[in-house]
């Protein structure tokens, strides 16, 4: 069973379109963050959201934190080849004395000139 | 500063040999996180220590070890490969915050 479902799965657009990916989930979290992942490359963090209803911008790059903390997007305004990649939700899960990191499958995003 | 660093980049081995992989966290930081991704899906917890303890462990059989050093940098064991283990082995350093956590670049793994 994913905990975390990510969608789309895939999506391809033309540079200069905006986008937005979800990840949802029947769990809380207590907090979620969101990578991008180039082949053969580890997850780089791009922001991680605390708190229920959290809005975090990054430039062109805007994350939400659903009120319930089971939900979030990534949307993207006007997109460049650059921001091509794999975009990974994961959530923080709290397990006995550790908290880890439950990702969903992941986004893949290509941008076209 | 230095990121994580984890080596070897990539590594091919056959069915039921072993295999170690190493990594450095990022200067500072005592916990470090273990990865699996598979192509085409999200990364799934191996094993977290912290301070040389084993902090907690994900879902993957006993064939799979780890320990981590004095200088925090970790090392991970597997034992009687299988073809299934063929993955990115992905670690990741944690800071004052659980989760703020940086990943290295991976060690490609393909058992042949």
């Amino acid at each position: 069973t994913q905990l975390l479902e990510q969608s789309p799965q895939f999506l391809s657009i033309q540079e200069g379109e905006n986008l937005t990916v979800y990840c949802n989930s029947s769990s809380v979290f207590s907090s979620l963050q969101w990578y991008r992942q180039e082949p053969g490359e580890g997850p780089v963090l791009l922001v991680t959201v605390v708190t229920g209803g959290e809005v975090k911008k990054l430039k062109r790059l805007t994350f939400q934190f659903g009120d319930a903390r089971k939900d979030s997007s990534l949307h993207i305004t006007a997109a460049q080849p650059g921001d091509t990649g794999l975009y990974l939700c994961a959530g923080t899960k709290a397990q006995g004395g550790s908290e880890k990191l439950v990702f969903g499958k992941g986004t893949k995003l290509t941008v076209n000139p | 500063d230095a990121g994580v660093t984890q080596s070897p980049t990539h590594l091919i081995k056959t069915r039921g040999q072993h295999v170690t992989l190493r990594c450095s966290p990022i200067s500072g930081h005592k916990s470090v996180s273990w990865y699996q991704q598979v192509l085409g899906q999200g990364p799934q917890f191996i094993f977290q220590y912290y301070e040389k303890e084993e902090r907690g462990r994900g879902n993957f059989p006993d064939r799979f070890s780890a320990r981590q050093f004095p200088n925090y940098s970790s090392e991970l064991n597997v034992n009687a490969l299988l073809l299934g283990d063929s993955a990115l082995y992905l670690c990741a350093s944690m800071g004052k915050s659980s989760y703020e956590q940086y990943f290295g670049p991976g060690t490609r793994l393909t058992v042949t």
